[in-house]
């Protein structure tokens, strides 16, 4: 069975930092290309960032380039996302996922909640 | 990175047939794009319904299908049934793995 759990979702100051991390079983990870969804209360999905299998290229949305750094550890099957000075627009669920390509596997995992809030 | 447009809200009655559309430009929806379909319902995660713009995954009911052309995709979805109300996204990314864009989603409205 595929599972992805992203943990390390919490309550955060504006300005201060946060790791979310995300393990991945029940499939071939260091196949795939990984992603970072984000939703925030009551609204829309929106791509966060993307890892290509190696690691090796990763890329952003404009709304967190530059402050955010996503990375991957492949012996793990973990998923990482770094997140540096938050802001209180940056408070969502945050979801780790697999996106379908051609071929239809596609997988998210349940999401961590990311407050940011003085 | 402009999100692709879909309408806020449809709604139909059971039985009936609704068309979702999602439009962008050539560049987000032409062929070398991933054109995806999500659902999601009230408290989970986004599940897909629809992949590279027509294909439907294993286990998704043959009431929903999808179409795409060069600027516009949609997901269809005939004998509307009271468990078919959620939220609806269409997704793109290119085969070039760059970025993903999502539409801003359609809530769907079973009468």
């Amino acid at each position: 069975e595929v599972q992805l759990v992203e943990s390390g979702g919490v309550v955060v100051q504006p300005g201060g930092s946060l790791r979310l991390s995300c393990a991945a079983s029940g499939f071939t990870f260091d196949d795939h290309i990984m992603f970072w969804v984000r939703q925030a209360p009551g609204k829309g999905l929106e791509w966060v960032s993307l890892i290509s299998w190696d690691g090796d290229t990763t890329y952003y949305a404009d709304s967190v380039k530059g402050r955010f750094t996503i990375s991957r550890d492949n012996s793990k099957n973990s998923l990482y996302l770094q997140m540096n000075s938050l802001r209180i627009e940056d408070t969502a669920l945050y979801y780790c996922a697999k996106l379908a390509t051609a071929v239809q596997s596609d997988y998210w995992g349940q999401g961590t909640l990311v407050t940011v809030s003085s | 990175q402009s999100a692709l447009t879909q309408p806020a809200s449809v709604s139909g009655s059971p039985g009936q047939s609704i068309t979702i559309s999602c439009t962008g430009t050539s560049s987000d929806l032409g062929g070398y794009n991933y054109v995806s379909w999500y659902q999601q319902l009230p408290g989970k995660a986004p599940k897909l319904m629809i992949y590279d713009g027509t294909n439907r995954p294993s286990g998704v009911s043959n009431r929903f299908s999808g179409s795409k052309s060069a600027n516009t995709a949609s997901l269809t979805i005939s004998g509307l049934q009271a468990e078919d109300e959620a939220d609806y996204y269409c997704s793109s990314y290119p085969s070039s793995s760059t970025h993903v864009v999502f539409g801003g989603g359609t809530k769907l409205t079973v009468l």
